[in-house]
């Protein structure tokens, strides 16, 4: 069973272009959330997913940051005109919900985004 | 309110000591309090979580002690051991899966 898929693991981008984050949930989740880490900090929620849906996109910056989980294929965060602020490691999680309680999350290895 | 402190923030500990790692919250709407470990490099990965029901969870070396009515939660590593080095996250949720994070402890043991 595999867990959390993301990628790239690494992607560089120059200022101003559009950088794409590509996450697979485990088997049999449904939920999905993205987390952003600058360096030496903690993880930042940003936005959680269900198929077809954005249940709670409170953490997403307003401008430039989109996120979708389609119907059918991953989940992808996607960032247009990259700024040097962006770089940080993004960091998607799965998750089976039941009701309001809270479940283990299982987090991807990331994607290290650095803008040049 | 939505904030979750975490200290310290680097600690180093000899080969078979006790790590201790504190973490404090506000928002009394949490319910779920899980800790992560995270190597270089890599995604965090569960250690250990409790809900406000209980005041202590043990699972092998890893212990959390939580105190609702301070609103404080720590974890304890026992008998430490190199391979435990890392960096470990405090956080809370409300539901849904939204987690707060801590800040990360960075946690080194010596030989």
């Amino acid at each position: 069973n595999a867990g959390v898929m993301q990628n790239p693991r690494h992607l560089v981008r120059r200022r101003g272009q559009e950088a794409r984050l590509r996450c697979s949930p485990m088997k049999g989740h449904s939920h999905v959330y993205w987390y952003r880490q600058l360096p030496e900090e903690g993880l930042k929620f940003m936005v959680y997913l269900q198929k077809e849906n954005i249940i709670d996109e409170s953490g997403m910056p307003k401008e430039r940051f989109s996120a979708e989980f389609p119907k059918e294929g991953p989940s992808i965060l996607r960032i247009q005109q990259v700024v040097r602020g962006d770089s940080a490691a993004y960091f998607c999680a799965s998750s089976v919900n039941i009701g309001r309680m809270n479940t283990e999350a299982f987090f991807g290895q990331g994607t290290r985004l650095t803008v040049v | 309110q939505q904030q979750v402190k975490q200290s310290p923030q680097s600690l180093i500990v000899q080969k078979g000591g006790i790590s201790i790692i504190n973490c404090a919250y506000e928002n009394t709407a949490f319910d779920y309090f899980p800790w992560y470990q995270q190597f270089p490099g890599k995604g965090p990965a569960l250690l250990i979580a409790i809900r406000p029901d209980v005041s202590e969870k043990k699972e092998g070396r890893f212990t959390i002690s939580f105190n609702k009515s301070a609103k404080q939660f720590s974890l304890h590593i026992m008998d430490s051991q190199p391979g435990d080095s890392a960096t470990y996250f405090c956080a809370a949720g409300g539901g849904g899966n939204k987690l707060t994070f801590g800040t990360g402890t960075q946690l080194k043991v010596e030989l």
